[in-house]
């Protein structure tokens, strides 16, 4: 079973298109994050959502909007995509407990903007 | 920001050598540590972690070291083996709060 799976895998679209990236995660954990990843291998942190309500909003544009139906998802919606829209983005969930913070991932989303 | 016109360093080493990762950090105030490995077309994967009251761990072939004095942590791979060419990323976060600041990276080629 994967514990992290985002859909879809591969994501190529035209710039000022609208699309969305899909997050589950079977951990049972509490707190779900988006990060993107640049081509220099970047890795830097968008939203984070703690049982559905958002906690770290990282100056990302309002064309990015994160949403948390309920804690075991956290999808990605992006509107009028542009070019340097284009990365890796990575969904993961953790269980933050006595200052531990270990992060599980999915597998990443290459989106490509045209 | 982002890191634009940085390159992604580079450490090449033989199969069967020792590889050291380095990693400077920069919050005096970050107390939890972690060390993620991230293969290609994957997303990172958790190697070790290192709290701040601790100045060395190691796991299975890995060694992770702390220096606070100097903001510095490192990862040591014992017998480097081809399946450890990854990108290695080293992480830093303050207790109890779910923002966990990620380094540059480091690439490592292991040479057979």
């Amino acid at each position: 079973d994967t514990a992290v799976s985002q859909t879809p895998k591969y994501l190529v679209t035209q710039m000022g298109n609208d699309k969305s990236i899909k997050c589950e995660q079977n951990l049972g954990h509490d707190t779900m994050y988006w990060y993107k990843q640049d081509s220099k291998k970047f890795l830097k942190i968008m939203f984070s959502y703690n049982n559905k309500e958002l906690i770290i909003n990282e100056t990302v544009p309002n064309r990015f909007s994160p949403k948390s139906p309920d804690k075991a998802h956290l999808n990605l919606h992006i509107n009028s995509l542009e070019l340097g829209d284009s990365a890796v983005y990575f969904c993961a969930s953790s269980q933050v407990r006595n200052s531990y913070n270990e992060q599980f991932f999915g597998p990443g989303t290459r989106l490509t903007v045209l | 920001g982002e890191s634009v016109g940085l390159h992604l360093p580079t450490l090449s080493v033989q199969e069967g050598d020792n590889s050291i990762i380095n990693c400077a950090y920069s919050n005096s105030a970050s107390d939890y540590f972690i060390w993620y490995k991230q293969e290609s077309g994957k997303g990172p994967q958790f190697i070790i972690d290192i709290r701040s009251n601790m100045d060395k761990r190691q796991g299975q072939r890995v060694t992770v070291l702390l220096n606070k004095t100097v903001k510095h942590l490192s990862l040591q791979i014992a017998a480097t083996q081809p399946g450890d060419s990854a990108v290695y990323f080293c992480a830093e976060n303050i207790g109890g709060y779910q923002k966990v600041t990620f380094g540059t990276g480091t690439k490592l080629q292991v040479i057979p």
